[in-house]
C-alpha cells in the first residue's frame, strides 16, 4: 500500500514553545491531507481538511490559530502547535488521501493512508 | 450530521471462540473501512469495502458491508491472542460543496482474548 511519514514520531516541549509535525506522502501525490487529534482510550477526532494550495478547513471547535496547518505542496502538509499548553499533549495523526480513478471510483474519492503518529508531550 | 456507531465497545472473549463487531451508520456512504490499533500506534487498515454486499477476508477476520442497512460487520473466527487491539469501523462521504470527502470514525472496539 502507500507510505504516509509523519515527524516526529515523539516530541516533548516545554509549555509556550512551539512544535511543527510534518505528514508527508512518499509514494503519492495527495489531493487532500487530514490531521486528527487522539485522546487516550478515545476514538479519533478529526481537526481539520488540507488542500493544496489553499487554506485548511478546521472542524468546529478547533482553535484555527492554535493549530496552523500549512499545505505546501502534493506530497507534504505541516500542523504547528502553536504556544502549547499541557493540554495540547495527545496523539496527533495525519491521513493522506490519493487520488481517485475515474470510472470505478469518483474523482476525489480515493483511499485513505495514515502516518504512524506523533506524540506531543507539553511540560 | 452522520453518525457511526460501533458496538460492542468492549468485547473480552477466549481464545478459539468466535465474535462479530458490529458498525451502524446514519447516511449513505461512499465507502466504509475497517482499521486495527495497537496501544502507541497508529491505524492499520484491514479493509475497504465499496459496494453493497461486499465481503472481505484476511485470516480470521471478515468484514461485510450491507448499504441498505447502512451496517458493516466485523467477524472475528477462533480469535487468537494476537488480535487483541482496538478496532475502529470509519465511514467516508461526501460533504457538502460536493468537493471533499471526509472520514467519521465509530468510538472503537477494545478486543481483548484472553487464552
Amino acid at each position: 500500500g502507500a507510505v504516509v511519514s509523519q515527524h516526529p514520531s515523539w516530541v516533548i516541549c516545554k509549555s509556550g514553545t512551539s512544535v511543527k509535525i510534518e505528514c508527508r506522502s512518499l509514494d503519492f501525490q495527495a489531493t487532500t491531507m487530514f490531521w486528527y487529534r487522539q485522546f487516550p482510550k478515545q476514538s479519533l477526532m478529526l481537526m481539520a481538511t488540507s488542500n493544496e494550495g489553499s487554506k485548511a478547513t478546521y472542524e468546529q471547535g478547533v482553535e484555527k490559530d492554535k493549530f496552523l496547518i500549512n499545505h505546501a505542496s502534493l506530497t507534504l502538509s505541516t500542523l504547528t502547535v502553536t504556544s502549547a499548553h499541557p493540554e495540547d499533549s495527545s496523539f496527533y495523526i495525519c491521513s493522506a488521501r490519493k487520488p481517485g480513478q475515474y470510472g470505478r471510483e469518483r474523482f476525489g474519492a480515493g483511499e485513505l493512508f495514515f502516518g504512524e503518529g506523533s506524540r506531543l508531550t507539553v511540560l | 450530521e452522520l453518525k457511526v456507531e460501533q458496538n460492542p465497545l468492549f468485547l473480552s472473549m477466549q481464545e478459539g471462540k468466535n465474535y462479530t463487531i458490529y458498525c451502524n451508520y446514519s447516511t449513505t456512504s461512499d465507502r466504509l473501512y475497517w482499521y486495527r490499533q495497537d496501544p502507541g500506534k497508529s491505524l492499520e487498515s484491514l479493509f475497504v469495502l465499496l459496494s453493497n454486499g461486499a465481503v472481505k477476508q484476511e485470516g480470521r477476520l471478515m468484514a461485510s458491508l450491507d448499504t441498505k442497512a447502512r451496517l458493516s460487520t466485523l467477524h472475528i473466527t477462533a480469535a487468537v491472542h494476537d488480535l487483541s487491539a482496538t478496532y475502529f469501523c470509519a465511514v467516508d462521504r461526501i460533504v457538502s460543496g460536493g468537493s471533499n470527502y471526509k472520514l467519521t470514525f465509530g468510538k472503537g472496539t477494545l478486543l481483548t482474548v484472553n487464552p
